[in-house]
């Protein structure tokens, strides 16, 4: 079974400079998270998707940040300008709404903004 | 996050017991987990323990919950070099958002 994919695994860019994030969740998992894990530290909640409903936003920097997931299955995160303090790894994880809420991650994106 | 405290660095001889401390503050928490993180990779859960539980044992990993003082710890026997890695506690509840700690860097020496 495919585990969650992400891409591009790595990205550098200029700061200013738009970029994108793919994630594509194990086939059947209804949620989606994308995190933010910034080094030395742990994932830290960006967005959470139920199928394609965007349920829990709150931690998302809607100045700079969109994340959409329009047919429920795989999502994309912008960030338009990209700032220096941007660079960091950007998660995605699935699960299945559960009783423990196992959430699969994936290997994440590293962003490195200059 | 600042809701869930770990050590930064544990190192430990090949073949030796590895403990992993964590504490947290939310008491309505649900679930208590830990993941691990290999360089590059993303997070693998490990196992988790249900807050109404002390114990769980899961083959070499061996989980601690001490409810009353928010403590939770993770017991690796026969610590192996594959067992190098970064360590995530974290605890959730009914609404799937997980908190997780800093991260215990644990490097097994020969």
């Amino acid at each position: 079974e495919a585990g969650v994919v992400q891409s591009p695994r790595y990205k550098i860019i200029e700061k200013k400079q738009p970029v994108a994030f793919w994630c594509n969740p194990i086939s059947g998992h209804n949620t989606l998270y994308w995190y933010l894990q910034n080094l030395g530290q742990g994932p830290e909640l960006l967005i959470r998707y139920e199928n394609e409903e965007a349920v829990d936003d709150s931690q998302l920097p809607k100045d700079r940040f969109s994340a959409e997931r329009l047919k429920g299955v795989d999502s994309t995160l912008k960030i338009q300008p990209a700032e220096l303090g941007d660079s960091a790894v950007y998660l995605c994880a699935s699960s299945l709404a559960g009783s423990y809420n196992e959430q699969f991650f994936g290997p994440g994106t590293r962003l490195t903004v200059l | 996050g600042e809701d869930v405290e770990q050590s930064l660095f544990l190192s430990v001889r090949e073949g030796d017991s590895s403990v992993i401390n964590c504490t947290y503050t939310d008491s309505s928490s649900t679930y208590l987990y830990w993941y691990k993180q290999e360089p590059g990779a993303g997070l693998q859960l490990l196992t988790y323990i249900f807050s109404n539980m002390d114990m769980k044992q899961d083959q070499r990993l061996t989980v601690l919950l001490n409810k009353k003082d928010k403590h939770l710890s993770l017991r690796i026997a026969d610590t192996q070099t594959g067992d190098s890695a970064i360590y995530f506690c974290a605890e959730g509840g009914n609404d799937y958002k997980l908190s997780f700690g800093a991260g215990t860097t644990v490097t097994v020496r020969a």
